[in-house]
């Protein structure tokens, strides 16, 4: 069975420009969530999809996020226009109850 | 919302010894705890999780103990081995507004290196 996948593995983008990551949760599972980890720090999360929906974006750190999952399968997550502060290792994973699986993350780097 | 702090932030162990990361939460509501290790260029592992109706859980050489009262948890890794060198993070979900599957809350993550 597949895992979660993510791509880019690695994005560098100039300070001002768009980037759109996307996830591929498991197959079959209704919840996908979005996590930043920014400089070392801890992971935190931004949102949670159940299905196609968005259940949780408490997390979303400014209207320049927009994450989208159109027909509840995979999801994405744009960031225009990216600023500095940005960078960080944004991590998806997904579950189908309590123990969520991650994916191995996008390394973006604002320049 | 919910708080997790997590000790030691590094951890360095000869191969052999036992390991012991600790963490605790803010939030009574908390029911599920689980432990990820992250090894350098992938994405964190769930290697071991405790819900709030169990005191303990062993999986080969790691551990996890939660206290409910005092609210913490922790993970015990014994006989450690040079592939056990990892960020290990533990966590907690926020059951706030009933749901089973919300978010995780994320300690800081502890650096363990386990030298041959």
């Amino acid at each position: 069975e597949a895992g979660v996948t993510q791509f880019p593995s690695h994005s560098v983008i100039e300070k001002g420009q768009t980037v759109t990551l996307r996830c591929d949760p498991i197959s079959g599972h209704d919840n996908l969530y979005w996590y930043r980890r920014v400089m070392g720090k801890e992971i935190k999360f931004l949102l949670h999809f159940v299905k196609e929906s968005k259940q949780d974006e408490s997390g979303m750190p400014n209207n320049r996020f927009l994450a989208e999952r159109t027909g509840g399968t995979y999801s994405t997550l744009k960031v225009q226009p990216a600023e500095l502060e940005d960078s960080g290792v944004y991590f998806c994973a997904s579950s189908q109850a309590s123990r969520a699986f991650f994916g191995q993350g996008t390394r973006l780097t604002v320049v | 919302g919910e708080n997790v702090e997590q000790h030691p932030s590094t951890l360095s162990v000869q191969e052999g010894d036992s390991a012991v990361i600790k963490c605790t939460y803010s939030d009574s509501a908390s029911n599920y705890f689980p432990w990820y290790k992250q090894e350098l260029g992938k994405g964190p592992q769930l290697i071991i999780d405790i819900r709030s109706n169990v005191g303990e859980k062993k999986d080969q050489r790691i551990a996890v103990t939660l206290n409910k009262t005092a609210k913490h948890f922790s993970l015990h890794i014994t006989e450690t081995q040079p592939e056990d060198s990892a960020v290990y993070f533990c966590a907690a979900k926020d059951n706030a507004g009933g749901t089973s599957y919300g978010k995780l809350t994320f300690g800081q993550g502890t650096i363990l290196t386990v030298h041959p």
